[in-house]
């Protein structure tokens, strides 16, 4: 079975400050690990992905993540938040070995609230 | 990545009708999927559907309540069936890059019924 939390229902930060939002994950093989964003009344934008290769992986708009397995973790990062990040954010996961590897497994969501 | 656009944008629908909701691809792709995003929810995965087959419903999803077509590599189509105030919710059409497999998605269609 596989699964993803994201601990934190709400993240507030003011403009130009450091933007963290928390993922862990739950999978019995290897994972492959998505980011993405819903703007309001449209769809799912995917931000960035997690394959294999360097943990820092950098994705659209200037945001990244790092892959952490020990600590099955990939919080999605921007090193300073614009107003127009304000959205909600969905982490995703896939468990490569598992036979039912195309299903996407989505946490409940994080809205971000960037202020001015 | 694959465009993909969703028909109707929304819609408010009466108690006890059916409403099809309509996904076109701009590329042929094996794999469409349909999620339901309930209001303030995360994205469930309502079925998988290919080309030329039965889709896969998950668990807490029936064919009689969702009935989907596959008619071809491009379009698939999502009824919801005898609906409820429960069924209020934005459904999702999405395809999956065949090589690493993130997902895309359309806009959506956010369906309310009275």
């Amino acid at each position: 079975a596989q699964s993803v939390a994201q601990p934190e229902d709400q993240v507030n930060v003011a403009e130009g400050n450091p933007l963290t939002v928390k993922c862990t994950y739950s999978v019995s093989g290897n994972p492959y690990l998505f980011w993405y964003v819903q703007y309001p009344n449209r769809g799912l934008q995917f931000l960035l992905k997690y394959i294999t290769g360097d943990n820092l992986v950098k994705g659209s708009y200037g945001f990244e993540a790092e892959f952490n397995k020990s600590q099955t973790s990939f919080h999605l990062k921007k090193p300073s938040a614009l107003v127009s990040d304000s959205a909600l954010y969905f982490c995703a996961v896939r468990d490569i070995e598992s036979s039912n590897d195309y299903k996407l497994s989505f946490g409940a969501g994080t809205t971000v609230t960037v202020r001015a | 990545s694959a465009v993909i656009s969703q028909k109707p944008s929304r819609d408010i629908c009466q108690r006890g009708t059916s409403l099809t909701i309509q996904c076109q691809v701009d590329s042929q792709v094996t794999m469409m999927f349909w999620y339901r995003q309930q209001p303030g929810q995360s994205l469930t995965l309502i079925a998988t559907a290919n080309q030329g087959s039965e889709a896969t419903y998950e668990s807490g999803f029936v064919i009689d309540k969702f009935p989907i077509s596959r008619p071809n590599l491009t379009f698939s189509t999502l009824t919801v069936s005898n609906m409820s105030p429960e069924d209020s919710s934005i459904y999702l059409c999405s395809t999956r890059d065949r090589r690493e497999g993130e997902l895309f998605f359309g806009e959506g269609s956010r369906l309310t019924v009275l």
